[in-house]
């Protein structure tokens, strides 16, 4: 069974900060990695998606994968109190014919105070 | 305006009786899916179909059922063979193209009284 874990949190940092999220996973051979923020009572919305070892930027947002040790994470520089929701981590492929799925963990919550 | 729509947006139902939740999307992705999430859980897998006449069962299939009988429309029918039914519903759909990634709709609320 794969798995996806993540701090549940609460992540507290203050406006302007960096906020780091983390998630590692089981199954060595999954290969591509991805970032949703779901606001509370909301669906979640894809931020971020990375498939290589290395950083990935995108605006204020960035991923990290580092296959060999099974983990990904997401930066959020100069955090935003409008950041504040759950971030959830999903991962595809890997063994079990899960090229069409994802599996998720159970998300991270961040609050950003002003 | 593309995308995914879910209807309704809540839903209330009695215990023992089915209820269909809508899932439709103009977006012309070939792939769709149904999640379950439950309060501070991730999204757990229900039904998924990569093309129109086809689905496959995720994680959590029993008490559920589906049909896809075109490629816009993805309808999960929550059965009283469900034991915990009450929970948020999810419909996404996925572009085969690049990026390979999943979208999602807003959701339904389902309580079962």
């Amino acid at each position: 069974q794969k798995e996806v874990e993540q701090n549940s949190g609460p992540l507290s940092v203050p406006e302007g900060a960096i906020a780091s999220l983390n998630c590692t996973y089981s199954d060595r051979g999954s290969q591509s990695f991805f970032w949703y923020r779901q606001y509370s009572g909301k669906s979640p919305e894809l931020i971020m998606f990375i498939y290589s070892n290395g950083d990935k930027e995108d605006g204020r947002f960035t991923a990290q994968l580092n296959k060999a040790s099974q983990y990904v994470s997401l930066l959020i520089r100069d955090s935003q109190p409008s950041d504040s929701a759950t971030y959830l981590c999903a991962v595809k492929g890997g063994s079990g014919g899960s090229n069409y799925k994802l599996t998720f963990g159970k998300g991270t919550l961040l609050t950003v105070n002003p | 305006d593309g995308g995914i729509t879910q209807s309704p947006k809540y839903l209330f139902r009695k215990e023992g009786q089915n209820v269909t939740l809508s899932c439709e999307q103009n977006l012309n992705h070939d792939a769709m899916y149904w999640y379950r999430q439950d309060p501070g859980q991730g999204l757990r897998l229900i039904y998924y179909s990569q093309i129109v006449n086809d689905f496959q069962k995720g994680d959590i299939a029993e008490g559920y059922s589906v049909s896809r009988e075109k490629k816009e429309s993805f309808p999960l029918t929550v059965t009283s063979a469900q034991k915990n039914p009450t929970a948020f519903y999810l419909c996404a759909s996925r572009n085969s193209m690049s990026p390979d990634t999943q979208y999602f709709g807003p959701g339904t609320r389902l309580t079962v009284l």
